[in-house]
């Protein structure tokens, strides 16, 4: 059991647009910043979102981050079969002093 | 460009102490401001953090695996190593190695690597 909670799965058209939800707490997403990370098959995770919603540089603007109270919110514009890949949030939490992520969310592009 | 990877048995028996090192090139592990981290992934499941550490041998670990893992460094190599004890088969799983900065944003992984633990 996750401490932020991801919708396993969720998928939409080639071009359309996906938005995937991680919800916390006041002890985590609530005082703390969220990084949202995409996975491909068989390889490590990739730094996506910083800071709720800054992109590294490489990252394009299709994708988006977003925080409001103890949730936040990865949005992925005019998706590509590219994109099919897991999904996952983190953050830090002040009551574990631990950090922690969301269960993963498989993004399916049909 | 800053390169982790990982190195040790990719199998270990129930009971016995997995040990990985992380070494890391194109940077200096000593820099200011980022932290070092062991990451896991069972096979077909979650991301979960281990621990880290700062160059300067401060550790922050899981409380659920408080009491088996241990986070060592050596700067003298640039590396960085996990132990963890009394393995059982619940800990196979790929480990990645990775830095993370001042707001837990992990910017920099290893390519993974997968430890079973099986007799």
């Amino acid at each position: 059991q996750s401490v932020l909670t991801q919708p396993p799965s969720v998928s939409a058209a080639p071009g359309q647009k996906v938005t995937i939800s991680c919800s916390g707490s006041s002890s985590n997403i609530g005082n703390n910043y969220v990084s949202w990370y995409q996975q491909l098959p068989g390889t490590a995770p990739k730094l996506l979102i910083y800071e709720n919603n800054k992109r590294p540089s490489g990252i394009p603007d299709r994708f988006s981050g977003s925080k409001s109270g103890t949730s936040a919110t990865l949005g992925i514009t005019g998706l590509q079969t590219g994109d099919e890949a897991d999904y996952h949030c983190v953050t830090w939490d002040n009551s574990l002093s631990a950090g922690v992520f969301g269960g993963g969310t498989k993004l399916t592009v049909l | 460009q800053l390169q982790l990877q990982e190195s040790g048995p990719g199998l270990v028996k129930p009971s016995e102490t997995l040990s990985l090192t992380c070494t890391v090139s194109g940077g200096s592990i000593t820099i200011n401001n980022y932290y070092w981290d062991w990451i896991r992934q069972p096979p077909g499941k979650g991301l979960e953090w281990m621990g880290s550490i700062y160059y300067s041998g401060s550790t922050y670990y899981n409380p659920s695996l408080k009491s088996r893992v241990t986070i060592s460094i050596d700067t003298s190599k640039n590396q960085f190593s996990l132990k963890l004890s009394s393995v059982t088969a619940a800990d196979t799983a790929v480990y990645f190695c990775a830095r993370h900065g001042h707001h837990f944003d992990v910017g920099a992984w290893g390519q993974g690597t997968l430890v079973t633990v099986s007799s």
